[in-house]
């Protein structure tokens, strides 16, 4: 079935590097962009961008330029979240997600969607 | 960017109960607008897409409705499982965005 599994939690110090992975498999990773997600505790969802899984270019949403970096390793259907310089306010759950295409209706969607990865910044 | 304001915040109800959660678009945004569900600890599913389409899977108690800036999540006979944040999201333009949510609780 399709999946998305994400990588465990991490806990880093402020001014550290983070590196999460969302791993997919049942469908051609290449066919559909990915999309990722931040939910800070007790907050709801942030959209943070997407990157074309075909051609690797990526697009970032406004307070998630610079620090931010989505990538691929298309050999092993996987894209990955870069966070460097880490602030205590990056404190929260990242999702990946599928974005899926339905042309019988014209219209974008995200889905399935990884577990989500726990990034804590604390010193 | 397209806001998306979701109403109400929060509501309880009683099994059984007929609730609706209405989402609100700063600009059209024709029918490029989801739901998804997210229970508490686990990721967001998706119920609905192009606002009135159920995702496969989903019970049939769920529906949606509404088209340009008007949009509403249906779910009747409540059930204690379906005791969850809710969130429209539009698939319209990019940024994408999502609405604050709307906490639905069981009495």
């Amino acid at each position: 079935q399709v999946q998305l599994v994400q990588s465990g939690s991490e806990l880093k110090k402020p001014g550290a590097s983070v590196k999460v992975s969302c791993k997919a498999s049942g469908y051609t990773f290449t066919s559909y962009a990915m999309t990722w997600v931040r939910q800070a505790p007790g907050r709801g969802l942030e959209w943070m961008g997407w990157i074309n899984t075909n051609t690797g270019n990526p697009t970032y949403a406004q307070g998630f330029r610079g620090r931010f970096v989505f990538s691929l390793d298309t050999s092993v259907s996987t894209a990955f979240l870069q966070i460097s310089s880490l602030k205590v306010e990056d404190t929260a759950v990242y999702y990946c997600a599928r974005e899926v295409w339905t042309a019988a209706v014209k219209s974008y969607w995200f889905g399935p969607w990884g577990q989500g990865t726990l990034v804590t910044v604390s010193s | 960017d397209i806001q998306m304001t979701q109403s109400p915040s929060s509501l309880s109800a009683s099994v059984g109960d007929r609730v609706t959660i209405t989402c609100r678009a700063s600009q059209t945004t024709s029918n490029h607008l989801n739901w998804y569900q997210q229970r508490p600890g686990t990721a967001p599913k998706l119920l609905i897409f192009a606002a009135s389409n159920l995702q496969s899977g989903v019970p049939s108690r769920f529906s949606g409705s509404g088209s340009g800036t008007d949009f509403t999540l249906t779910i009747n006979s409540l059930q204690p499982e379906d005791s969850a944040t809710y969130y429209c999201q539009q698939s319209y333009s990019t940024p994408r965005t999502f609405g604050q949510g709307t906490n639905v609780e069981i009495k």
